[in-house]
């Protein structure tokens, strides 16, 4: 079974802290992805990986970057958290045609 | 933009079949129509995709009409743990790179005893 694990399920932190949000997969995949989803929005693309090293931004990368060091590990980063990014977080892992979402981590911003 | 409209909700009972509908009457002739759900509080699970064909796999089943314009996602024996937000999703499959998937707002199926 593909297997996509998430840091942590519940996070609260404080505004203006630095935030690091971490994505495992253990499937060799070479796509990832980190979403977020709020209610009425549905799910929104922050920023994806297709190789170590490489990264592209989504839809709402604003406030966020990501690092992909090696090829299972993908992180988002929330350089200066605000209460705007309070918000569900969900990492994916990709093959030709299917998407493997971790469990999300919800983050809260105080 | 969701290229695909889904029914807000619906209701089935336990141990009947369910058949969840979904339109996407501008979808190209590369693209794939893939089928999700997410249960409360967790990540998205991936169900079946097809592109013409009717597909099967231990989950359910996809039925595509000939126009490739609706489709029909078939759970044969609904269970409760099958109370979930159904997403229908159309988009091109086999490309690297970026891979948006655009899940829209989906359908609540609340399985009943």
């Amino acid at each position: 079974d593909v297997k996509v694990t998430q840091s942590s399920r519940y996070l609260v932190k404080r505004t203006g802290e630095k935030v690091f949000l971490e994505c495992v997969q253990d499937m060799d995949h070479e796509n990832m992805f980190w979403y977020r989803q709020d209610p009425g929005l549905g799910l929104r693309l922050i920023y994806f990986s297709y190789d170590v090293k490489m990264k592209e931004k989504g839809d709402i990368p604003e406030g966020y970057s990501v690092s992909r060091e090696k090829k299972e590990r993908f992180s988002l980063i929330l350089e200066s958290a605000s209460t705007n990014q309070t918000s569900m977080y969900l990492c994916a892992s990709r093959t030709l045609y299917e998407q493997y979402f971790g469990p999300g981590t919800r983050l809260t911003v105080t | 933009d969701a290229k695909t409209t889904q029914p807000p909700s619906m209701d089935c009972a336990e141990g009947r079949a369910a058949n969840l509908p979904c339109n996407h009457s501008t979808i190209s002739g590369n693209e794939y129509v893939y089928w999700y759900r997410q249960i409360h509080s967790q990540g998205p699970q991936y169900i079946i995709h097809g592109l013409k064909n009717n597909e099967t796999n231990e989950m359910a089943s996809l039925i595509i009409t000939e126009d490739r314009k609706s489709s029909t996602l078939i759970l044969p024996h609904a269970t409760l743990r099958d109370t979930a937000v159904y997403y229908c999703i159309v988009r091109v499959s086999g490309q690297g790179g970026s891979e948006k998937l655009v899940f829209g707002k989906g359908m609540k199926l609340t399985v009943n005893p």
